[in-house]
């Protein structure tokens, strides 16, 4: 498996612009996870889904920030409208079930600058 | 609610020095610990884990770490650190069954010649 895949690695924007990250899970993984690393703030979980439906989104700054999983093997974080505030690394994850091999394998992330 | 504290921002070690990284917790039950390891550019890949039993748990690149529940806290060790160790070191807790995990906010490790 190619694990966890992000697209854009990198991605420069203006504020106001809207901004959409993509994340495709490892095959048979039924969870999948969305971080925001900042300096200041490390990793945060901003929000997470099971079999494709958002179980915790508390993470999520404000309601410019939105989420999908349509379907088990992608999801969407989306930025509408993009603020300079929202610039770091965001990090899609996934893992299988099992509380004994609680286990996250990240994607390479994807660095957002918004000017 | 449970949080994570790495005190120490940057560590930096001569390469072939031993290693210990801090981690602090805090949270009301047994909790489920981690190390995660982000080298540069790329995501992040799981160092050990802590469950259960042996406090002193084993994990890849010859890392280990202990669980201290009287001190709260889960340190990362390496006896010889490589070049190649450099890199931002995450500490993490959850309450197991695929509970979100909580992240402190790295350690930075730079290794000098």
């Amino acid at each position: 498996d190619a694990g966890v895949i992000q697209s854009p690695r990198h991605e420069v924007t203006e504020m106001g612009q809207e901004v959409t990250l993509r994340c495709k899970p490892i095959s048979g993984h039924d969870y999948l996870f969305w971080y925001r690393q900042t300096m200041m703030r490390g990793l945060e979980l901003l929000i997470y889904f099971n079999n494709n439906v958002p179980i915790d989104d508390s993470g999520m700054p404000e309601d410019r920030f939105s989420a999908k999983m349509p379907n088990a093997s992608f999801s969407t974080l989306k930025i509408q409208p993009s603020e300079p505030r929202d610039s770091a690394v965001y990090f899609c994850a996934s893992s299988d079930t099992g509380p004994e091999d609680e286990k996250l394998f990240f994607g390479s992330g994807t660095q957002l600058s918004v000017l | 609610a449970q949080s994570v504290t790495q005190p120490d921002i940057h560590i930096t070690v001569s390469e072939g020095a031993s290693l210990e990284l801090r981690c602090n917790y805090s949270y009301g039950a047994t909790p489920y610990l981690f190390w995660y390891v982000q080298s540069p550019g790329q995501g992040l890949q799981l160092l050990l884990k802590y469950f259960s039993g042996d406090t002193l748990v084993q994990g890849i690149k010859g890392f280990e770490a202990e669980f201290k529940r009287s001190q709260s806290s889960f340190n990362l060790r390496k006896p010889s650190v490589h070049w190649s160790d450099a890199a931002e070191y995450f500490c993490a807790v959850g309450a197991g069954g695929n509970e979100k995990l909580t992240f402190g906010t790295g350690t930075r490790l730079t290794i000098i010649p």
